[in-house]
Order: C-alpha cells, then sequence, then structure tokens
C-alpha cells in the first residue's frame, strides 16, 4: 500500500535522450510536488500541481515539463537531458498547498546522464 | 533572500544525546519541519513547530525560537538506527518549503 510512489527507481540514460518520470499517491492529496537532490543533498523544489494546476514553477529550464492528467498522478518529463540533470528527483504530495501538514515524499528516481 | 543553515555532518556516540541546530531566514515565516533522511531514501516527517517552544515526540524533541529564527532537534537514547540525515526546512509566507542541506548524523557504538 505505497502512499507516493515513483517509476522508474533508476534511471541511466545518455545525453540528449529525452525520458520521463511517473509519479502516483493514494493518499486523496489536493496537491503534490516535484523535487530535485542533488549530490550535494539540497532539495531543491522544481514544481508544485494543487489539484492539476501548476501553482509553483520555479526556475527550471524549459527542457523540464509536467503534467498532470489528474490529481493523484504528477509525471516529469525531460527533453535533451543534459550531464547536469543527474540527480535524486523526488515526488511529494500533502492535503493541500498551505503545507502545515507534511509532505509525503516517494522513494526517489536516481537519475545519471552519460 | 531565504537561507537555512544546518551544519553538514556530527558525530555522536550510541545512547548519548544529540543536539542539531538550524538557524533560518525567510521571507515571512509559517513554521518550520524537521525530517530525516537515511542513505538512499526518501526524507520522511520528524517534526512541526510554528510555536516558540519545546515539542516532545517519544526519543525526539524540537524546539523553536521564532525571535532568534533559530530551531534544534533533540535526539536523545541515540540508536544505530539514528544515522541519518536530518534535514530544516522553513515554511515561508507563499507556503513554499525552503530546504537546507541536511546534517549527516553519524553514530558510533
Amino acid at each position: 500500500d505505497t502512499a507516493v510512489s515513483q517509476t522508474p527507481k533508476y534511471l541511466v540514460t545518455q545525453m540528449g535522450n529525452d525520458k520521463s518520470i511517473k509519479c502516483e499517491q493514494n493518499l486523496g492529496h489536493d496537491t503534490m510536488y516535484w523535487y530535485k537532490q542533488d549530490s550535494k543533498k539540497f532539495l531543491k523544489i522544481m514544481f508544485s500541481y494543487n489539484n492539476k494546476e501548476l501553482i509553483i514553477n520555479e526556475t527550471v529550464p524549459n527542457r523540464f515539463s509536467p503534467k498532470s492528467p489528474d490529481k493523484a498522478h504528477l509525471n516529469l518529463h525531460i527533453n535533451s537531458l543534459e550531464l547536469g540533470d543527474s540527480a535524486v528527483y523526488f515526488c511529494a504530495s500533502s492535503p493541500d498547498p498551505g503545507s502545515y501538514n507534511e509532505q509525503f515524499f516517494g522513494p526517489g528516481t536516481r537519475l545519471t546522464v552519460l | 533572500g531565504q537561507n537555512i543553515d544546518q551544519p553538514t555532518e556530527m558525530t555522536a556516540t550510541e545512547g548519548a544525546i544529540v543536539q542539531i541546530n538550524c538557524t533560518y531566514q525567510t521571507s515571512g515565516f509559517n513554521g518550520l519541519f524537521w525530517y530525516q533522511q537515511h542513505a538512499g531514501e526518501a526524507p520522511t516527517f520528524l517534526s512541526y513547530n510554528v510555536l516558540d517552544g519545546l515539542e516532545e515526540k517519544g526519543r525526539f524533541s524540537s524546539f523553536l525560537s521564532r525571535s532568534k529564527g533559530y530551531s534544534y532537534l533533540l535526539l536523545k537514547e541515540l540508536q544505530m538506527k539514528d544515522s541519518a540525515s536530518y534535514l530544516c526546512a522553513g515554511l515561508d509566507s507563499n507556503y513554499q518549503l525552503i530546504w537546507g542541506a541536511g546534517t549527516k548524523l553519524i553514530i558510533k557504538p
């Protein structure tokens, strides 16, 4: 009964390729997030969606495009992958964007770009 | 600018007590979170403080001083499984979490 799930867990690909990471939550939450955690372990917010609508869009290259087909899913598509995109990507969800509540994180997707 | 500062690494002994400090500067303030992250795993929620004072939850306690922009996480009766990174995160006026880089806690027998 995984609360927040991501696939794949590991992704190794060549520079210039296009790849997608999928995220699903079964908690009934309205808000979902994508974070990037680099080798220095900083967690950086990339995007936040509330009920399928984009509410946070940090300074992220437009090669990154999130898609939310419904409020339980937030997928991340990355075009023209670059070496600097190598990181762990975490999906998370919370009941609402107010975020007084804790965020629940998925297991992470370790992306390695060669 | 917004900033969260915490030590990079700390070492403590099994059975002892350790305090991990965090100072924050956020645009507005709607609370402070502590998360635990084991190596190779996702962060998991530990605590949330929005009022000054100490919140105790079993072996873990979290303290907040809003006037000083300061928080700490106190871990008692340390166990080997407490070896992890501890992430401090401040919630700003836009309800956006601003994350610190985490403190790697190493527990020695």
